[in-house]
């Protein structure tokens, strides 16, 4: 199967600082990761799209300055909430995509287990 | 765009009780449809698939149909567990997206022993 995993599972921070969440695929290449925020009771929001070696394509609304990603390898895509503030206190999924040229699943994301964020 | 509703509220049931979560649709082509289940405090896992008209996806006693003259996808459990408690959450993804997927609001299935 494909799995992927996020590090940390849980971080609490005081505001103003800056966390990084990592999210790796690891048993396959993942040309697309994507970012999601899911607030209590709510679905599921993507907040960027981002390909192997290119910039992310954010969503309307999320601030590209606040929510750095990087996606620097076929395995790891990286999320960085900077300045953090309370309101950006959330549970942040990622999920990964293959590749079209993989074949089988290639429509499918797999996601992350997610990262519980609270900033005080 | 392409975008799915599923029913609103919460479901709360008895345990071997049958349960149905209704979902449709709205997508320019083919989409591929899914359902994901979270269960408290994790990510998503997909529970089921269909990617053309008519195939039913099924996975741990549940179940659904692809309907393209419906445009539906509803999910169907002959017996639930207390075990199935969670949320339940339809998407579909669109060839045309690059594989973005679009969720519906999800809804959360409460099963009482």
């Amino acid at each position: 199967g494909a799995v992927v995993s996020q590090h940390p599972s849980r971080v609490i921070c005081k505001s103003g600082t800056s966390v990084k969440i990592e999210c790796r695929s690891l048993d396959f290449q993942a040309t697309t990761m994507f970012w999601y925020r899911q607030f209590p009771k709510k679905s599921l929001m993507l907040m960027a799209t981002s390909n192997e070696g290119s910039k992310a394509t954010y969503e309307q609304g999320v601030e590209k300055d606040k929510f750095l990603i990087n996606h620097a390898s076929l395995t790891l895509s990286t999320l960085t909430v900077t300045s953090a503030h309370p309101e950006d206190s959330s549970f942040y999924i990622c999920s990964a995509g293959r590749d079209r040229t993989s074949g089988v699943h290639y429509n499918e994301q797999f996601f992350g287990p997610g990262t519980r964020l609270t900033v005080l | 765009g392409d975008s799915v509703t599923q029913m609103e509220g919460p479901v709360t049931l008895s345990e071997e009780a049958f349960l149905t979560i209704n979902c449709t649709y709205t997508a320019t082509g083919y989409p591929s449809l899914f359902w994901y289940v979270q269960y408290p405090g994790e990510g998503l896992q997909l529970l089921l698939k269909a990617t053309k008209a008519d195939d039913k996806g099924s996975n741990k006693g549940f179940e659904a149909t692809y309907r393209k003259e419906t445009t539906s996808f509803h999910l169907e459990k002959g017996s639930v567990q207390v075990s199935d408690s969670a949320v339940y959450f339809c998407a579909l993804t669109s060839i045309y997206g690059n594989n973005r997927l679009a969720f519906g609001k999800g809804n959360q299935v409460v099963v009482i022993p």
